[in-house]
Order: structure tokens, then sequence, then C-alpha cells
């Protein structure tokens, strides 16, 4: 799996768009980049994922570069509950799967 | 469905006591995962089994032993516990498909052990 690289820490004002970025410069053609969060101790929660084309679903999109290295999550309207840590990593699809969480980005919503 | 659980929340252990985590899942998914999450850490795989009766070894499996005889559970075993296994336990799990994507984890709540 490839390795990424994410920022430690992000603020975002409250109602602003966050925008989280994660270089994984040493992806490969069949990973997918799939972005999670952990709200405080809590179990991390799948937020999105995608190839190589741009994603939308209700939680979040996810941009990815042309030439797939690297990416950005954004919350259109962050609110204080999006105060979380975001991993980002990247997965081989089909068959065996071990991925590597690294630290993340903690991004804390400010009122 | 209930999803993913994890019993016990909490536990304190003795030095060189043991003790299982229990984990299930209800949703007929073929991977699951046990990872350890030390305090402002990432998450380090511990075990992984791709389905009943298969497991192998991830990142850090040294003091512990996992089993898989069904599709649902997936215990992992502390054998003698030291004060290093003090972390935040999560079990998670995951549908695989040969081909496309859609692999994403499903996380449970996490059993917080503290070896003194």
């Amino acid at each position: 799996d490839a390795k990424t690289t994410q920022p430690p820490s992000m603020d975002c004002a409250e109602g602003r768009a966050a925008n989280l970025p994660c270089n994984h410069s040493t992806i490969s053609g069949n990973e997918y980049v799939y972005w999670y969060r952990q709200i405080h101790s809590q179990g991390p929660q799948y937020i999105i994922h995608g190839l190589k084309n741009n994603e939308t679903n209700e939680m979040a999109s996810l941009i990815i570069t042309e030439d797939r290295k690297s990416s950005t999550l954004i919350l259109p309207h962050a609110t204080l509950r999006d105060t979380a840590v975001y991993y980002c990593i990247a997965e081989d699809s089909g068959g065996y799967q071990k991925v590597t969480f690294g630290t993340g980005t903690k991004l804390q919503v400010i009122p | 469905n209930a999803g993913v659980t994890q019993t016990p929340k909490f536990r304190i252990l003795k030095i060189g006591q043991s003790m299982t985590l229990q984990c299930a899942q209800d949703m007929n998914h073929n991977y699951m995962y046990w990872y350890r999450q030390d305090p402002g850490m990432g998450l380090k795989l511990i075990y992984y089994s791709v389905g009943a009766g298969i497991t192998d070894k991830g990142e850090v499996p040294n003091g512990y032993n996992v089993s898989r005889s069904t599709t649902e559970d997936f215990p992992l075993r502390l054998e003698l516990a030291a004060p290093s296994q003090t972390s935040v336990y999560f079990c998670a799990s995951s549908y695989s498909l040969v081909q496309g994507d859609g692999n994403e984890q499903f996380f449970g709540p996490g059993t917080r052990l503290t070896v003194l």
C-alpha cells in the first residue's frame, strides 16, 4: 500500500469549508484513496473513497488530482461536530487488504 | 444490524493475567481486523482474518493470538498481559470484493485496556 502524508493539524471556522489535503505520491493504479475520521476516542468512521474521479456523498467531497499523487477531502460546511482526526489511506481494492492508518490530521472547528 | 460489537468496554488487568477481547459482526463480512491505538497515535494492525479459519499477522502481533471459527466472531487473546499492552483495541470488518471497490472498514466502539 502507498504511504500517505497529511498535515498534523488544521483549524476551520464553523460554517466554512474544511479542505484537508493528503499526499500519496507512490500510489499505484489499483489503489483507492479512502478517508476515515475518528471523533474523540470512538472507533474510526468511513467517510468516502475514490479511484481517480471526484466523488461526493452526503458527508463530504473527494477531489483527486489527475496524476493521483494527492487528494483533498472537503467538508462543505464544517460544524463543531466535525472536530476529529481525519485519516487518509491508500487501499488496494479486492483480495488481501492490509491498510496503514497514520496519525492523520486533527481538525479543530472553531465557533 | 448491530454492526461491529466489542466486549468489554473497559478492563483493568494485572501483569501476567490473561483475557479475551470479544468482537462480533452481523454484516456477513468476510474480512475482520484487530487494531490497537496508543494515546496520540494512529492505529496499528495486530491481526487480520480473510475468512473463517484463516488468520494472519499484522504489524504488531507479539503478545496476542486470534482465532476465527465463524464468520461472525473474531476474538483477540492476551496470554500474559504486560504494561506495554495498555491501549485501546478496535475491531473492524469489511466486505472484500475480488474486483471493484467498496471495501470500507466498519469499526467497533473499542475496548480500553489498562495493565498494571
